[in-house]
């Protein structure tokens, strides 16, 4: 089964609008990790954001926010204010600490694309 | 200043050959993996490699190797390559048992002709 799951190959919002990508994660470990991981088309995986499962507040790191629902097992991106540079491929992923490796499990990603 | 850094950027050889990707972090991690992109962009883990500890991925074939002559260095030695070799090969690290971390390299991009 898989444990990072992203159902939307391929989103589009147009600039200054938000827009929302969709996570959802399977674990049975009460302590994990959920990250989300931007791809531009030059390749390089660059950190977004980061929620914590024991965190009580949703995380945010300037225009990203991360809609954690826990009881829904939903770890949502939220892009506020989408801008031109914002297009690319998004990762969902997760990050279980006593499992073996403690490396990241990726979803298949969405590629987003914003319009002028 | 880089943080984690892979050298080279692209491969490009032969099938066949060996062949090996190096990796470089300077972020005082204690941990390190090497992660491969396929085609169709998906990303899964290939080797963990934790104080001397290797956790391998049991679906990578044994022509690939990691090798740590230190903390801050993971190489991937990749032996006999073959077409299906040809990814992306992403180089992160963390702190171990640290969940709120774990940065990438640039990538390198293999090709097997």
């Amino acid at each position: 089964a898989q444990k990072i799951t992203q159902t939307q190959p391929g989103m589009f919002v147009q600039e200054k609008e938000a827009v929302t990508l969709d996570c959802t994660y399977d674990t049975s470990d009460p302590s994990y990790g959920l990250f989300w991981y931007k791809q531009p088309s030059s390749g390089e995986m660059i950190f977004l954001i980061y929620q914590g499962s024991y965190d009580q507040q949703n995380a945010t790191e300037g225009r990203y926010s991360l809609n954690f629902q826990k009881a829904r097992k939903s770890a949502n991106l939220v892009i506020s204010a989408s801008q031109l540079g914002d297009s690319a491929m998004y990762f969902c992923a997760m990050r279980e600490p006593n499992q073996a490796g403690t490396a990241l499990i990726f979803g298949k990603g969405t590629t987003l694309s914003v319009s002028s | 200043d880089t943080a984690v850094s892979q050298t080279p950027k692209y491969l490009v050889t032969q099938m066949g050959n060996d062949k090996s990707i190096k990796c470089e972090q300077n972020l005082g991690h204690d941990t390190m993996y090497w992660y491969k992109q396929d085609s169709k962009k998906f990303l899964k883990i290939m080797f963990s490699y934790n104080n001397k500890e290797l956790i391998i991925n049991e679906t990578v074939p044994n022509r690939f190797s990691p090798k740590s002559p230190d903390k801050a260095h993971l190489n991937l030695h990749i032996n006999s390559l073959e077409l299906g070799d040809s990814a992306v090969y992403f180089c992160a690290s963390s702190r171990f048992l640290r969940l709120n971390e774990q940065f990438f390299g640039p990538g390198t991009r293999l090709t097997v002709l």
